[in-house]
């Protein structure tokens, strides 16, 4: 069976400044990643998401995740955060292929200090 | 395309009593899965339905069932409710099974 770990529950950054959220999972077969985020009292919504091809996935509003298959990782990035960032994340990994349901990590709350 | 809709948002009930909570996905998505979300838990798999069969379960109790009918449309039931049920539940739809799933807003029970 899969499973994931995000190393940090709160993660506390200054806006403008640059952000890694840390995601690692453990599978011995191909696998699904994906990125979730949570805003308050709300459900969640697919931040970005790796299935194939490129290891290195990006989203709209300036986030990105890169695939690394030997250090079984899916670190979350971005530049340069803003306070509209501050949000859960969640990270989560599928077995590929049918009827494989989804594990999520435990989540890493954001927090953009001013 | 309108979104994963669940219904009701918000619940109060007391111990022993049932729930039934209710799930529609997007137009098209045949998969639908459940969630049960606490701040001590996280997100915990419930199960999940495609073609109105039941694919995969999580580690929860027999209390805690669904169904799929066949327009896709989904239910929760958990019966004799107890204290630790409170929790936010979520429903996921795809497009099929391990497509990407996309989330309604949840519906927060609080057993009392």
């Amino acid at each position: 069976a899969q499973s994931v770990t995000q190393l940090d529950s709160q993660v506390p950054v200054f806006e403008e400044a640059p952000v890694e959220l840390r995601c690692n999972y453990s599978s011995s077969v191909s696998v699904y990643l994906f990125w979730y985020v949570q805003y308050p009292n709300q459900g969640l919504q697919l931040l970005l998401k790796y299935l194939s091809g490129s290891t290195l996935v990006e989203s709209i509003n300036g986030f990105e995740a890169e695939f690394n298959k030997s250090q079984t990782s899916f670190h979350l990035r971005k530049p340069s955060v803003h306070i509209s960032d501050t949000a859960e994340y969640f990270c989560a990994v599928s077995l590929s292929g049918g009827y494989q349901k989804v594990t999520f990590g435990t989540g890493t709350k954001l927090q953009v200090i001013p | 395309k309108a979104g994963v809709t669940q219904t009701p948002r918000y619940l109060i009930k007391t111990r022993g009593q049932q729930v039934t909570l209710s799930c529609s996905p997007i137009s098209g998505h045949r998969s639908v899965s459940w969630y049960q979300q606490t701040p001590g838990q996280g997100l915990q798999f419930l199960f999940e339905y495609f073609s109105e069969t039941q694919r995969n379960k999580g580690n929860f109790p027999g209390r805690f069932s669904g169904r799929q009918f066949s327009n896709s449309r989904s239910e929760m039931n958990v019966s004799t409710l107890e204290l630790g049920d409170s929790a936010l539940y979520l429903c996921a739809s795809s497009l099929g099974p391990a497509g990407t799933q996309y989330f309604g807003p949840g519906t927060r029970l609080l057993v009392l």
